[in-house]
């Protein structure tokens, strides 16, 4: 009964490289969120989704790439990781029944 | 579009204190309110929630009451604990949970024994 997950937990990756974040859940919820954390920001939507084969952009979604090919799954990727994208990202669904989002623990980006 | 303001911290209490942290919103329709919290090193736990004017939402004797004429939704606690040290986030969301959530930049509270 894990709910999301996520992972890495946390990765160090170097300017210009991919780098895809996971993000997986058990309660099957058509709808996942892709969030990232700054100081002085709070958190701010990247991209969503409404159903596997559907995204849409959110607030800061430039450099970012996101698919669902399957609903339990929801990955975030980077196409060429730059410094400002250095950055503590959460992935959250709606849980099962319930029109609250929860999130999970987080993957802490650094992009030296 | 969609905003949340909330007070900036550091927000320092001594413990048994009582805590505010004042809300504010700016949206259209009649959103979801939420507080989340976040302890050092975690990702975000929901503390309480309300749907519709006047309601009040508690949790771990935190409580917040949506209040439309004002367009507010402030966190409060009569008697704060060392453990309720962590940054709280008020958040609002719409489309019953189809949409993002607009977040606050959150209020770092540090409460001392």
């Amino acid at each position: 009964d894990a709910g999301i997950t996520q992972s890495p937990r946390y990765k160090i990756t170097e300017t210009g490289r991919q780098v895809t974040l996971m993000c997986h859940q058990t309660w099957s919820h058509s709808y996942m969120f892709w969030y990232r954390q700054d100081l002085g920001h709070g958190l701010r939507l990247i991209y969503y989704s409404a159903a596997a084969d559907i995204t849409d952009k959110g607030e800061v979604p430039d450099g970012y790439v996101v698919s669902r090919s399957k609903t339990e799954n929801f990955p975030l990727t980077l196409e060429s990781a730059t410094r400002s994208q250095t950055s503590v990202y959460f992935c959250a669904t709606p849980g099962e029944g319930t029109d609250t989002q929860y999130f999970g623990p987080g993957t802490r980006l650094t992009v030296l | 579009g969609n905003s949340v303001t909330q007070m900036e911290g550091p927000v320092t209490l001594s413990e048994e204190a009582f805590l505010t942290i004042n809300c504010t919103y700016t949206a259209t329709g009649y959103p979801s309110l939420f507080w989340y919290v976040q302890y050092p090193g975690e990702g975000l736990q929901l503390l309480l929630k309300a749907t519709k004017a006047d309601d009040k939402g508690s949790n771990k004797g935190f409580e917040a009451t949506y209040r439309k004429e004002t367009t507010s939704f402030h966190l409060e606690k009569g008697s704060v604990q060392v453990s309720d040290s962590a940054v709280y986030f008020c958040a609002l969301g719409s489309g019953g949970g189809a949409d993002g959530l607009t977040f606050g930049k959150g209020t770092h509270l540090i409460i001392q024994p």
